[in-house]
């Protein structure tokens, strides 16, 4: 298996334009998770989802954020507008089970001017 | 809300010396994870723990969840150039999915 899989890698954006960050989780896991990793912050849950449900969508920051999982082997996260205190890398992350360890994604570095 | 603390924050040693980081939360944890993410990289999972005085062995790497399930540890033996990088713990309580992450701990290691 590729493993988790992100695009893009880097992304460097203008204030107020729209970005959109996606995930291909891992095949025949059930559970997928969006993170933000900040220095000031660290690791951050953005939002899960378990079978392409939306679980948990508390630690999205504001309507600015919106996460979708059409099917089981794609997520979107996405930014509308941006501002550059999104600037952080995101990483995606899946799970076979409830209580078994993630499997992250290389993460996209997301630069906002 | 729960709350878990990482410490140290940063630790320098030379190699071959032993590292320690400690997890404490402030909840009764389910379960506990801990990962690895090297500079650059993304966390990679080492292991989790489940039941109330665990200790499991990974080479080098013990881990240990505390008899209360209030913290956890992870042992570091002759640490090696290769062990670069921080260490997170990241627990679950109740039957919610998600992992909450701690700080973390960045272990340095010189020649």
């Amino acid at each position: 298996d590729a493993g988790v899989i992100q695009s893009p890698r880097h992304e460097v954006t203008e204030m107020g334009q729209e970005v959109t960050l996606r995930c291909k989780p891992i095949s025949g896991h059930d559970y997928l998770f969006w993170y933000r990793q900040t220095m000031m912050r660290g690791l951050e849950l953005l939002i899960y989802f378990n079978n392409n449900v939306p679980i948990d969508d508390s630690g999205m920051p504001e309507d600015r954020f919106s996460a979708k999982m059409p099917n089981a082997s794609f997520s979107t996260l996405k930014i509308q507008p941006s501002e550059p205190r999104d600037s952080a890398v995101y990483f995606c992350a899946s799970s076979e089970r409830s209580y078994y360890g993630y499997t992250f994604g290389s993460g996209t570095r997301l630069t906002v001017v | 809300g729960q709350q878990v603390m990482q410490i140290p924050q940063y630790q320098h040693v030379q190699e071959g010396e032993d590292f320690t980081t400690y997890c404490n939360s402030s909840t009764t944890l389910s379960n506990i994870q801990w990962y690895k993410q090297r500079p650059g990289g993304h966390p990679v999972f080492l292991i989790q723990l489940v039941k109330s005085g665990e200790v499991k062995k990974q080479k080098r790497l013990t881990f240990q969840f505390g008899e209360a399930k209030k913290n956890s540890s992870l042992h570091i033996t002759a640490t090696q150039t290769t062990d670069v990088g921080t260490y997170f713990c990241a627990p679950q309580t109740g039957t919610a999915s998600k992992l909450t992450f701690g700080t973390g701990t960045r272990l340095q290691v010189t020649l």
